[in-house]
């Protein structure tokens, strides 16, 4: 069966600082990798994407990703946090499930907190 | 401007009675979900849709209803039966062309029962 895993739920850092918010996931298939952000009572906001291709990830907000197929790892990097980066951050694996669709499968989210 | 749109923001029920969530969405997208997120706890997959009167459970769906009569249109009705729908409720859509999409979410809707 397919899961995520965010090892963190609380990341507190210092602002300017550099954050890891580390992510993995099981998949017996191929995957499709996601960082979504959630601020205070609103939806989630795509934050960046692997499909294929370049191990490393662009972001939105200066944040990047890198796909470790070996270690099963997609975890999200910002060399220097904002204030307003804090948030919550969900990791989601994109699964098959019928007909050409796909299933969002999300980890229990990493709550960074930046602090001045 | 495209996107998904869920009202109400808030919503107050009292225990035993029904109630409605809405979700719209103006993406052209074939593909609708709710989840329900607690916190600690992640999103957690209620209901979907992949077609016009057409859905399937999740992982949770016990205690909700859905229908899909219009392509736009993804009510999810939170019936008495539910145990603990104290809840943030969020709607998503994709579209389908391949498994690799992401998904596009509302901005919520928080249920709490009094």
């Amino acid at each position: 069966a397919q899961s995520v895993t965010q090892l963190d739920s609380q990341v507190p850092v210092f602002e300017e600082a550099p954050v890891e918010l580390r992510c993995n996931y099981s998949s017996s298939v191929s995957v499709y990798l996601f960082w979504y952000v959630q601020y205070p009572n609103q939806g989630l906001q795509l934050l960046l994407k692997y499909l294929s291709g370049s191990t490393l990830v662009k972001g939105i907000n200066g944040f990047e990703a890198e796909f470790n197929k070996s270690q099963t790892s997609f975890h999200l990097r910002k060399p220097s946090v904002h204030i307003s980066d804090t948030a919550e951050y969900f990791c989601a694996v994109s699964v098959p499930f019928s007909g050409g669709y796909n299933k969002l499968i999300f980890g229990a989210g990493t709550r960074l907190a930046v602090h001045p | 401007d495209g996107g998904i749109t869920q009202s109400p923001k808030y919503l107050f029920r009292k225990e035993g009675q029904n109630v409605t969530l809405s979700c719209e969405q103006n993406l052209n997208h074939d593909a609708m979900y709710w989840y329900r997120q607690d916190p600690g706890q992640g999103l957690r997959l209620i209901y979907y849709s992949q077609i016009v009167n057409d859905f399937q459970k999740g992982d949770i769906a016990e205690g909700y209803s859905v229908s899909r009569e219009k392509k736009e249109s993804f009510p999810l009705t939170v019936t008495s039966a539910q145990k603990n729908p104290t809840a943030f409720y969020l709607c998503a859509s994709s579209p389908r062309d391949s498994m690799n999409t992401e998904a596009f979410f509302g901005q919520g809707t928080r249920l709490t029962v009094v």
